[in-house]
């Protein structure tokens, strides 16, 4: 069954250096999303993607935040200058489309800022 | 967003039935019911989705009141692999603008006791 890959699975990083989380959407997804998860918290929607530019982003996706497609497979997230309260369990996602169909997500990436 | 509202928690013995409800009385005509799961320490995964009709899946079946108001999520025989947290999720079926999302509640743990 095709599913969504995200490297690294776990990242140490001192506050505030920069990090770029990477995922490989299922590939014949259009839309694609990054969510977070404090341990122990509700898991939060960070910003969709569609059409090589962004479609919707919450009050978390703030300028420090950044999101690419660089070439067509991959599909990055990245922390400018990182801050403690960015350590949490970070999920990529993907759909064929939106509203119906299932979003896939992969099995995150836990970021971890000293 | 449409609401839910989903107990906090419940407990089930392996291989018996599981009913997990969840309260949507503010949903649209165009919302779909959406349930998916979250293992520890692993990503959100789908489970089942329905507009109007009862669905049914390798995984689990959905139950939806006629009146649309309220979903059970039913997991016929519980295993140990269940034991994780369930969210009853709205999405509105056609896309667009916010609808591209899912947003998690709490949801419902669910333990499953051998």
């Amino acid at each position: 069954e095709p599913e969504v890959t995200q490297t690294p699975s776990h990242q140490v990083t001192q506050m505030g250096q920069e990090v770029i989380l990477r995922c490989v959407p299922i590939s014949n997804h259009l839309y694609f999303y990054w969510y977070r998860q404090i341990l122990g918290q509700k898991v939060e929607f960070l910003v969709s993607f569609y059409n090589n530019e962004i479609s919707e982003k919450s009050e978390i996706f703030d300028d420090q935040f950044s999101v690419e497609r660089p070439d067509g497979s991959n599909f990055t997230l990245k922390i400018r200058s990182t801050k403690l309260e960015d350590s949490a369990m970070y999920f990529c996602a993907s759909s064929e489309s939106a509203g119906r169909n299932t979003i896939y997500f992969g099995e995150g990436s836990w970021l971890t800022v000293v | 967003d449409a609401k839910t509202t989903q107990p906090n928690s419940m407990e089930s013995n392996e291989e018996e039935p599981v009913h997990l409800p969840c309260n949507h009385s503010t949903i649209s005509g165009t919302d779909y019911i959406h349930w998916y799961r979250q293992l520890p320490s692993q990503g959100p995964e789908y489970v089942i989705h329905g507009l109007t009709s009862n669905v049914n899946n390798r995984m689990a079946s959905l139950a939806i009141a006629e009146d649309r108001k309220s979903s059970t999520l039913i997991l016929h025989r519980a295993t140990l692999r269940d034991a994780a947290v369930y969210y009853c999720i709205l999405r509105d079926g056609w896309g667009g603008g916010s609808n591209y999302k899912l947003t998690f509640g709490k949801g419902t743990l669910l333990t499953v006791n051998p």
